[in-house]
């Protein structure tokens, strides 16, 4: 059973850096293909990739976003931590992790299964 | 990359058939795979169908996906009240990143 759950401040200033933690069971990051994203979602608004990190540190990020972020992993500890740099209201949101959709010796382009989501506040 | 289009609402009434269209680009819709999330208020997406049109186990069967050139559509039939939700499309993108769209709300008359 694969479970994923996000951590973080839930209040930062603006031009504060986010981090944020997502950590992970039933399936090891180690493994070839899996992978873990990060997708966010500003109150009443539409889904917004992030980023993605694969079992091989291949890492992908959104091309809007890509000189905030930064993706990184701790295989040992089961856990995915995602950095946003200068941080602004406009960045309020929930934010999730999701795992990347890889079972019976296939992998898929898509998100199976989701953390329930940590809201993030921007504000002085 | 921009968000991939979609309906800003879909309503139907319980029992009818709705599709939701998800248009996008050459370089996401057309050649590469699409994903379907269904949301319900205050949670996290659910997916309901992958590589197009392809349904996780417990997913129900009135669930379908499909796609022609640059737009994918789902299809609820049967529509039931908690089918009541936010839809949105996904695909990945040919630098190897992923879009949403821009969502559809399912209202069940």
């Amino acid at each position: 059973q694969i479970t994923l759950k996000e951590a973080g401040p839930t209040l930062v200033k603006p031009t504060q850096t986010l981090t944020l933690t997502c950590t992970f069971s039933g399936f090891s990051l180690s493994t070839s293909g899996e992978g873990v994203g990060w997708v966010r979602q500003p109150p009443g608004k539409a889904l917004e990739w992030l980023a993605l990190i694969y079992w091989n540190d291949d890492k992908r990020y959104s091309p809007s976003l890509k000189s905030r972020l930064t993706i990184s992993k701790d295989t040992s500890k089961n856990q995915v931590v995602l950095t946003m740099t200068n941080m602004d209201p406009v960045d309020t949101g929930t934010y999730y992790c999701a795992h990347r959709r890889c079972g019976g010796g296939s992998c898929h382009q898509t998100y199976d299964y989701w953390g329930q989501g940590t809201l993030v506040t921007v504000s002085s | 990359q921009s968000a991939l289009t979609q309906p800003a609402s879909v309503s139907g009434s319980p029992g009818q058939s709705i599709t939701i269209s998800c248009t996008g680009t050459s370089s996401d819709v057309v050649s590469w795979y699409v994903s379907w999330y269904q949301q319900h208020p205050g949670k996290a997406p659910k997916l309901m169908i992958y590589d197009v049109n392809n349904r996780p186990s417990g997913v129900s069967n009135r669930f379908s996906g499909s796609k022609s050139g640059s737009t994918a559509s789902l299809t609820i039939s049967g529509l039931q009240a908690e089918d009541e939700a936010d839809y949105y499309c996904s695909s990945y993108t040919s630098t190897s990143t992923y879009v949403f769209g821009s969502g559809t709300k399912v209202t069940v008359l």
